[in-house]
């Protein structure tokens, strides 16, 4: 069953605009979640975690239990945040699944 | 090494041969993942481990995958019989436990042809 869904595959914004990329998960225990980011040639490392409500390089993310989203976001986008970013949930057993992934550009 | 670090990097197979794909976590991690990302998306979930014991195996395709960790460090992904659709990149990510935060490898691109 598919459990994080991410609705867009590209998203495009000019530098300086906000953005946010969705999320929606599925879940019917207590769920943890994070955003994941992959830069061009580099590994998969975590973002940010929804636990620590923290803002990771002007990203933030707040976690809607009402409407099962966990939508990223960020006021004023640079062109180095262009990247692929991927929503994540832990599960009660500790493993961890992934949704699509959507891959920003940010336009100068 | 201070990152989880997999080889092969790349790995180009007949179809029909067996493959076996190697994952060294980071150091006292419990946890390990295996993950295949097909092009364009995101990692499926394979298999978890937590030190030597496999607690999930939901994600395995079918019975030619088969996942160890025999000393809870090294992990071993094996794929039986390899057919083109299995074609991927395998990921493998570890954590310490509990903490929610994966490390990832670079991966292991696996090509049938």
């Amino acid at each position: 069953a598919q459990r994080v869904t991410q609705p867009e595959k590209l998203l495009s914004v000019f530098k300086g605009a906000p953005v946010e990329l969705k999320c929606n998960y599925s879940y019917s225990g207590s769920p943890e979640l994070f955003w994941y980011v992959q830069y061009s040639r580099q590994r998969l490392q975590l973002l940010l975690r929804h636990i620590s409500r923290e803002s990771i390089k002007g990203f933030t993310a707040d976690l809607n239990k009402g409407e099962t989203s966990f939508h990223l976001k960020k006021p004023f986008a640079q062109e180095e945040d262009s990247a692929m970013y991927y929503c994540a949930l832990i599960m009660d057993n500790n493993d961890m699944r992934f949704g699509a992934g959507t891959r920003l550009t940010v336009k100068p | 090494g201070a990152g989880v670090s997999q080889s092969p990097r790349y790995k180009v197979a007949k179809r029909g041969q067996d493959v076996a794909l190697r994952c060294d976590p980071i150091s006292g991690h419990v946890s390990l993942f295996w993950y295949q990302q097909a092009l364009g998306q995101g990692p499926e979930f394979l298999t978890y481990f937590q030190n030597e014991a496999q607690l999930d195996k939901s994600g395995l395709p079918s019975d030619r995958f088969f996942a160890e960790r025999p000393e809870g460090s090294v992990s071993t992904l094996k794929i039986q019989r390899t057919q083109q659709e299995d074609s991927a990149v395998y990921l493998c990510a570890s954590s310490l436990m509990n903490t929610g935060e994966l490390f990832f490898g670079e991966g292991s691109r696996l090509t049938v042809l």
